[in-house]
């Protein structure tokens, strides 16, 4: 079964500077799909970036990037000029094989504080 | 863009009574839902996984019973908590699964209280 791991619970990042945020996961597929989502104090989730595990390139959403590592499975994500407004809960989450339902399984989250 | 309904979004019951939570989207068909449920602080844990017109599967340790989904159309489902008790207290949010398989469209949750 895949597993998502987030090492992270709390984050903390002065507003203009970067902050990356580690995910690592477990799987045997070869395909498949990765995303960010954040989850602000309102609890409505967000879809911060997607990573097609057969791309090599990183995605990239403006301030957002991610470091793909597909052999290490690893998937940080990387908020760059940090705005008040990213101080939310981040969510790295794996999308299983169409055939095992094409859910999506969650890390633990990490809580990322914006200081100004 | 894409979004989803979920209603209502608190609800207070009293125990031993059962509530109905709604997801709906709105602008495109979902033939897959999820039901998730979130503890404060905590990372979302999928319950159960909504075909239209077929059975919910269900993820191990949720009781069929107690959380019964139907998604009798291609825009909603419902998830009712049955003889509903104070553990039951939760956020519970619903996702929509679009037709290319690849995107998600999530609810903006319920938040229930059983009293």
């Amino acid at each position: 079964a895949q597993t998502v791991t987030q090492s992270q619970p709390e984050m903390s990042v002065q507003e203009a500077e970067t902050v990356t945020l580690s995910c690592t996961y477990d799987t045997s597929e070869s395909d498949y799909y990765l995303f960010w989502y954040k989850q602000p104090p309102s609890r409505q989730m967000i879809l911060v970036i997607r990573q097609e595990a057969y791309k090599q390139q990183n995605a990239t959403e403006n301030r957002f990037s991610v470091n793909f590592q597909k052999a290490a499975k690893s998937f940080s994500l990387k908020i760059s000029d940090s705005q008040l407004g990213d101080a939310a809960m981040y969510f790295c989450a794996y999308r299983t094989d169409y055939n095992q339902g094409g859910k999506l399984i969650f890390g633990q989250g990490t809580e990322l504080s914006v200081k100004p | 863009g894409a979004v989803v309904s979920q209603h209502p979004s608190r609800v207070i019951c009293k125990s031993g009574t059962s509530v109905k939570i709604e997801c709906r989207s709105l602008d495109f068909q979902a033939t897959t839902m999820f039901w998730y449920r979130q503890f404060p602080k905590q990372s979302l844990m999928l319950m159960a996984t909504s075909n239209e017109g077929s059975k919910a599967t269900y993820e191990q340790g949720v009781e069929k019973d107690k959380f019964l989904i139907n998604h009798a159309s291609l825009t909603l489902s419902t998830l009712t908590v049955t003889s509903a008790h104070p553990e039951d207290s939760s956020f519970y949010i619903c996702s929509a699964r679009h037709t290319d398989l690849y995107g998600y469209t999530f609810g903006s949750g319920t938040r229930l209280t059983v009293v």
